[in-house]
């Protein structure tokens, strides 16, 4: 398996663009999880799917920020408009649902918001 | 609030030495923890979990969980260079990851 596949890997934007990160999961795997990466706040989860819905959304910072999930195989988080302080790096991560052990993370976009 | 905290570092140790690396969390709702570990400009890959207090075992990495004290450890032995990183602890909270901020490790050979 390839593992968790994120693209684009690199991402330079000006403030008030549209972003859009795509993430396609491990097959198998029924669990999607969405997590922003910065030096000053870590490691922090944003939205997770489990079987394609939305399940808790409460860490997305703003409503400038939106997820979907179609199918099984591929998931978007979009950011519209973009703003400097959303640089930062962007991980999907998938799981089988309830087995956090099989947590793999993809390689993850490095978003910079000029 | 859920919280995991851990010290930023850096953590230096010498190579073939044992590494310590400590978390403590706020939240008794996690029974769980997991250890991962994250090379510069890389993504987080998991080496280790615990469910159970006590003392988990694999390889060279021992996890430790002792949850009266709410304090989750890992421990590294024979440190090689190569075990240089940053290393994230995280509770598990329902379905949700809650990370620390992570420690660096350096390994000097």
């Amino acid at each position: 398996d390839a593992g968790v596949i994120q693209s684009p890997r690199h991402e330079v934007t000006e403030m008030g663009q549209e972003v859009t990160l795509r993430c396609k999961p491990i097959s198998g795997h029924n669990s999607l999880f969405w997590y922003r990466q910065t030096m000053m706040r870590g490691l922090e989860l944003l939205i997770y799917f489990n079987n394609n819905v939305p399940i808790d959304d409460s860490g997305m910072p703003e409503d400038r920020f939106s997820a979907k999930m179609p199918n099984a195989s591929f998931s978007t988080l979009k950011i519209q408009p973009s703003e400097p302080r959303d640089s930062a790096v962007y991980f999907c991560a998938s799981i089988i649902a309830g087995e956090q052990e099989t947590q793999y993370f993809g390689p993850g976009t490095r978003l910079l918001v000029l | 609030q859920k919280e995991v905290e851990q010290n930023s570092g850096p953590l230096s140790v010498p190579e073939g030495a044992i590494a310590s690396l400590n978390c403590t969390y706020s939240d008794r709702g996690s029974q769980s923890f997991f250890w991962y570990r994250q090379y510069s400009g890389k993504s987080p890959e998991l080496i280790m979990f615990i469910y159970s207090n006590g003392d988990k075992e694999d390889g060279r990495f021992t996890a430790q969980l002792n949850k009266a004290s709410q304090y989750v450890s890992l421990l590294i032995r024979d440190s090689q260079p190569s075990d240089s990183a940053t290393y994230l602890c995280a509770g598990l909270y329902g379905n949700k990851l809650v990370f620390g901020a992570g420690t660096i490790l350096r390994v000097k050979s």
